[in-house]
């Protein structure tokens, strides 16, 4: 049973940096490309960013280039999320995803999400 | 502004066949298949149809559909359960992204 587990939300001050994680299980890490995909209070779903399975390959959304950056561990089946400079329209419920295969993000499950407060 | 055009808000009786539309260009929904995620009461999000498969544990009332630039989901046979957030996803390579559609709120009257 594939499972994502997100962790590492919080409450941070703008301008103020924090790490997501999200850990998986139940299937071969490696070889599925991962998500991470965001949702503000009472607003609909946003695609963040994306890495293949080898991590050779990051997109990002233009909202968060720049500031955010995605990675994985593929010996420890862990995705990243390094998010620096920090606003108030990053506030959100953060998903990791996983995509449907190593190159192909398009997403088929969903881990119960992390929530990120920026706020002074 | 979305990528994806989805309708706001969709309602049907129990026992109805509904439909939900996903409209899009070339980059996006003509060119790759379309993901349809299930969001009830702002919780984690399901799959409940990609392309024209469906994943495991998921009613067969549930189906999908393209035409085009456009990507449908009927639920036949609505049930109250059915009542939640749709959002319809697929990649676009002229972005090279994730898209999404804002989301159809569907009501089971």
């Amino acid at each position: 049973e594939v499972q994502l587990v997100e962790s590492g939300g919080g409450l941070v001050q703008p301008g103020g940096s924090l790490r997501l994680s999200c850990a998986a299980s139940g299937f071969t890490f490696s070889s599925y490309a991962m998500n991470w995909v965001r949702q503000a209070p009472g607003k609909g779903l946003e695609w963040v960013s994306a890495i293949s399975g080898s991590g050779d390959r990051t997109y990002y959304a233009d909202s968060v280039k720049g500031r955010f950056t995605i990675s994985r561990d593929n010996s420890k089946n862990t995705l990243y999320l390094q998010m620096n400079i920090l606003r108030a329209d990053d506030t959100a419920v953060y998903y990791c995803a996983k995509g449907r295969g190593a190159v192909d993000i398009k997403i088929d499950y969903w881990g119960q999400g992390t929530l990120v407060t920026v706020s002074s | 502004q979305s990528a994806l055009t989805q309708e706001a808000s969709v309602s049907g009786t129990v026992g109805q066949k509904v439909t939900l539309s996903c409209t899009g260009n070339s980059n996006n929904i003509g060119s790759y298949a379309v993901g349809w995620y299930q969001q009830i009461s702002h919780g984690a999000p399901k799959t409940v149809m990609f392309g024209n498969s469906l994943p495991s544990g998921i009613p067969d009332r549930f189906s999908g559909s393209k035409s085009e630039t456009t990507a449908s989901l009927t639920i036949s046979g609505l049930q109250p359960e059915d009542e939640a957030d749709y959002y319809c996803s697929t990649w676009d390579y002229s972005l090279s992204a994730v898209v999404f559609g804002g989301g159809t709120k569907l009501t089971v009257l």
